[in-house]
């Protein structure tokens, strides 16, 4: 069945430190991948996504992530976090097969930052 | 703006006492969606549609109903609420599936 797994429910992490959250999926092939962002009280942002092409994909507010198709794998960095990006994040991928266009997320990572 | 929107943003009902959460586009979007998200279990979808009349069940879809009339609007029904049935619910809309989805700011309904 197709899934997506991020091993990480919380982090937290000191504010100006680097940040990698870690995302990996089961699919038979290569699904179309991306990173949401959810902050407290708000709906779901687009951070960035991947289908094909160079496997390191820049998104906004500063976040990249790395395709790696050998670990099945998507995982988001940041190399210096901001209070600010306290969220929960998401992994989530589609088919790249057949018509629907069907997002399956992962559980999400929720994100804390010291000062 | 290109948005979705949502409505009510807060809702608190009564069992089995039937509403409906309106959603819409401001994209042309042939893709729409509604998911449900709930603690330790993430989003998960319970309808979806590809065009206008074109509507299929998500992973979640018991107890919902959905239309598609138009292109814009993709309203989640539920005709008889239950308690097992609060949680934070949001719309979302893509043109493909290169592109995504573009979320409203969800509905949190509790149902009492």
């Amino acid at each position: 069945a197709q899934s997506v797994t991020q091993p990480d429910i919380h982090i937290t992490v000191s504010e100006g430190a680097s940040l990698e959250l870690r995302c990996n999926y089961s699919y038979g092939a290569t699904p179309y991948l991306f990173w949401y962002v959810q902050s407290p009280g708000q709906g779901l942002q687009l951070l960035l996504k991947y289908f094909s092409g160079d496997t390191l994909v820049q998104g906004i507010k500063g976040f990249e992530a790395e395709f790696k198709r050998s670990q099945s794998s998507f995982n988001l960095r940041k190399p210096s976090v901001h209070w600010s990006d306290a969220a929960e994040y998401f992994c989530a991928v589609v088919s790249p097969s057949g018509a629907t266009n069907k997002l399956i997320f992962g559980t999400g990572t929720l994100l804390a930052v010291q000062p | 703006e290109a948005q979705v929107t949502q409505n009510p943003r807060y809702l608190i009902t009564v069992t089995g006492k039937k509403l409906t959460v309106t959603c819409s586009q401001n994209m042309n979007h042939e893709y729409m969606s509604w998911y449900r998200q709930d603690p330790g279990l993430g989003l998960r979808q319970i309808y979806y549609s590809m065009n206008v009349e074109v509507t299929d069940k998500g992973d979640v879809p018991e107890g919902y109903k959905v239309s598609r009339k138009e292109k814009r609007n993709f309203p989640l029904i539920l005709e008889s609420p239950s308690p097992n049935q609060t949680s934070l619910y949001f719309c979302a809309s893509s043109q493909g599936k290169e592109d995504g989805y573009t979320f409203g700011s969800g509905t949190r309904l509790t149902v009492v």
